[in-house]
C-alpha cells in the first residue's frame, strides 16, 4: 500500500531556533514530492516540488531535501518564525497516474517566543 | 492573485440535516478534486473531476455524498443526511491539469451536530 509517514506528529520550538521535519514514503513509482505548508483553518500552500533528480530544494528559509533510494526527504525550516506556527504536509505523486496523491498526516510546528 | 473560491468557512448543521459547499477553482484549471480533511490527519481525496467528468470518485461515500460540475467550473459537494463522523475540513483544490500543482481553496469547516 502506497503510503507517507511523518515525523515527528508534533513539534514546539523556540524563535530563531532551526528545525528538521520527515518524511518517509513507499509511494511507487514515484513521480514527485511536494511540501505544503498548511495553517490553522486554512488550506494547503505548497512550499517546495521535487522529482526523482533532484536532491535538495530551496525557497527563503525551507530546504527541502529527497533521497530517492531510501525513500526519505526532509524539510529544514531556518532561524523559525513565530509565523511558521502551521503543519506542514508531505505529499507524494504516482508516477504514470494523474490523480495518485498520497498525503502524510502532517508535523504540527509551534513556534514559541 | 488567483485563487481557489470555497464557500461557506464554515457550517454548522444537525445530524441528519442537508448541506452543501461550494468551490470555484482558478481559472482555465480542468481538474477540481474536493478532499476531506479529519484534524491531525492529511486530506484525503473524496472526488476528482476532469472538467465535467468525474474520473475518481473511488473513495466517495456515495450513500450520502454526491458531487457535480455541471458546466465544468465551479462545483458543489453535497451531503445528505450528515453524520456526526462527517465533522471536518472540506477542502477544494484545482490544477491546469491532473498532474500538475494542485492549488488549494481555504476550505469548509463543517461541524455537525
Amino acid at each position: 500500500k502506497n503510503q507517507v509517514e511523518q515525523s515527528p506528529q508534533s513539534l514546539i520550538i523556540l524563535e530563531g531556533k532551526n528545525c528538521t521535519l520527515q518524511c518517509n514514503y513507499t509511494v511507487s513509482p514515484f513521480s514527485n514530492l511536494r511540501w505544503y505548508k498548511q495553517d490553522t483553518g486554512r488550506g494547503p500552500v505548497s512550499l517546495t516540488i521535487m522529482t526523482f533528480s533532484e536532491n535538495t530544494k530551496s525557497n527563503g528559509r525551507y530546504t527541502a531535501t529527497l533521497d530517492a533510494d531510501t525513500k526519505q526527504s526532509s524539510l529544514h525550516i531556518t532561524a523559525s518564525q513565530l509565523s511558521d506556527s502551521a503543519s506542514y504536509i508531505c505529499v507524494v505523486r504516482l508516477e504514470g497516474s494523474a490523480r495518485q496523491l498520497t498525503f502524510g498526516s502532517g508535523t504540527q510546528l509551534t513556534v514559541l517566543p | 492573485e488567483a485563487e481557489v473560491a470555497q464557500s461557506p468557512r464554515y457550517k454548522i448543521t444537525e445530524k441528519s440535516q442537508a448541506v452543501a459547499f461550494w468551490c470555484d477553482p482558478i481559472s482555465g484549471h480542468a481538474t477540481l478534486y474536493w478532499y476531506r480533511q479529519i484534524l491531525g490527519q492529511g486530506p484525503e481525496l473524496l472526488v476528482q473531476f476532469q472538467d465535467e467528468s468525474v474520473v475518481d470518485d473511488s473513495q466517495l461515500p456515495k450513500d450520502r455524498f454526491s458531487a457535480e460540475r455541471l458546466k465544468g467550473v465551479d462545483s458543489t459537494l453535497k451531503i445528505q443526511p450528515a453524520e456526526l463522523g462527517d465533522s471536518a475540513m472540506y477542502l477544494c483544490a484545482s490544477s491546469v491539469q491532473g498532474d500538475t500543482e494542485a492549488f488549494f481553496g481555504q476550505g469548509t469547516r463543517l461541524t455537525v451536530v
